[in-house]
């Protein structure tokens, strides 16, 4: 099954500033896809990227909060900007697993704003 | 819109068997998922069943589907203390979009 490196795995921002999640995967896929977990919570689909065109965000989501780079087919990144305390989530990107059937998340990145 | 929900809390012996139940609205759905999710790690796909099948058994695990009711469950047999853990069903709405339940957190106890 795909395999997804996700980095950073944690990190602690100050409010005001931005933060660059990075997944890479270890096979060429055509989708990504951005989640967020917020504390407690279920996940919520952020947004999905396809290389070569802008990212399409799901209600609520926003580029400008939210933007995305989806430069080759396995590799993308999520910024999230201008933190707020309310950012503090669990992020994680996934891809389709055509291999293993079902969807593989990447291990999240905890960021917690203060 | 769709919405998924489950039970928050299951508790269970060592040994014992888990039922963990999800609820859907959207009967477009293609595939039904569970994962699993252990503390500060990532999500963990167990099992998935295509809307078409309303049984499947994998090793300890049987999902069941009741498709006219929107019902889904998972069995977990001969449940052991690493299988604490928040469980989560998922529904795939055809648009290769997970529409994610609220999770059960199940806790084995020896």
């Amino acid at each position: 099954s795909a395999v997804i490196s996700q980095k950073p795995s944690r990190d602690i921002c100050q409010r005001g500033t931005s933060l660059t999640i990075q997944c890479q995967v270890d096979s060429q896929v055509t989708m990504m896809f951005w989640y967020r977990q917020q504390p407690g919570q279920s996940l919520t689909l952020i947004a999905t990227a396809n290389q070569g065109s802008e990212a399409t965000y799901e209600s609520g989501f926003v580029i400008d909060k939210f933007p995305i780079s989806r430069p080759n087919l396995t590799f993308s990144t999520l910024t999230v900007s201008n933190m707020s305390p309310e950012d503090s989530s669990i992020y994680l990107c996934s891809v389709e697993d055509g291999t293993a059937g079902g969807y593989t998340f990447g291990s999240g990145t905890r960021l917690t704003v203060v | 819109g769709e919405d998924v929900e489950q039970s928050l809390f299951l508790s269970v012996r060592e040994g014992d068997s888990s039922v963990i139940n999800c609820t859907y609205t959207d009967s477009s759905s293609t595939y039904l998922y569970w994962y699993k999710q252990e503390p500060g790690a990532g999500l963990q796909l167990l099992t998935y069943i295509f809307s078409n099948m309303d049984m499947k058994q994998d090793q300890r695990l049987t999902v069941l589907l009741n498709k006219k009711d929107k019902h889904l469950s998972l069995r977990i047999a001969d449940t052991q203390t690493g299988d604490s853990a928040i469980y989560f069903c998922a529904e795939d709405t055809g648009f290769q979009k997970l529409v994610f339940g609220t999770g059960t957190r199940l806790l084995v106890s020896p």
